[in-house]
């Protein structure tokens, strides 16, 4: 079992809806990552949290450390929006500065 | 505009050669990190460094080596490719007093045949 489950794998949304992407973990963290990695391979990190919610534009993350959970959310998707977000906690165990990554939510959104 | 730079973007190679993976940051970070990433599957960690003369192994075992020479530049060498080491390769960087998290290179897609 992975430390470290996303929720969907896949998902299929029309321009303009609401989206929201689930990560849910099971060790202790110091730090959450919310990436996107388009189809070139490339990543882009959106978000670094410890606690509480952050928002850049139309991205929106929250994560709550009690019930060792994160949301990434976002608002009036668009085509470009799709690529894979993966979600990564930076964990207490393990080498040190490890990340331990989610298999990632394709995200796809139709015009 | 990236600040980490992965060379070559693809690399087709046969059994045997030796080959280097290039990875360079501008950013003067401190700590940088080799993931490696079969399709559709997560990334993990093969090695990561501190800083200059410091390399570790992570905890996905790879028979590559790294060095750190400099501050900027953390290339990933494979004495002798095979078939198994078909993947991708992705370089990252990040500043221990950060609060900005991780900075990744386009990464390298890597193929032997």
């Amino acid at each position: 079992k992975n430390e470290v489950e996303q929720s969907p794998q896949n998902l299929t949304a029309q321009e303009g809806e609401f989206i929201t992407i689930n990560c849910s973990y099971s060790v202790g963290i110091s730090a959450l990552h919310w990436l996107q990695q388009h189809p070139g391979g490339g990543i882009v990190s959106l978000f670094m949290l410890s606690s509480g919610k952050k928002k850049h534009g139309r991205l929106i993350a929250t994560i709550n450390i009690q019930e060792k959970h994160s949301s990434l959310h976002i608002t009036a998707s668009h085509p470009r929006d799709s690529a894979v977000y993966i979600c990564a906690v930076r964990w207490y165990g393990g080498s040190q500065g490890n990340l331990i990554f989610g298999k990632g939510t394709k995200l796809s959104v139709k015009p | 505009e990236a600040d980490i730079y992965q060379t070559p973007r693809y690399l087709v190679i046969g059994t045997g050669k030796k080959i280097t993976l290039e990875c360079s940051q501008t950013m003067g970070h401190d700590k940088m990190y080799w993931y490696q990433q079969d399709p559709g599957m997560e990334l993990h960690l093969i090695h990561y460094s501190y800083g200059v003369n410091s390399t570790e192994k992570g905890d996905l075992s790879s028979e590559s080596t790294v060095s750190r020479i400099r501050t900027e530049h953390f290339p990933l060498t494979l004495e002798s490719a095979r078939p198994s080491h078909t993947s991708q390769y992705l370089c990252a960087s990040s500043e221990s007093r950060s609060a900005y998290g991780y900075t990744f290179g386009s990464g390298t897609r890597l193929t032997v045949v």
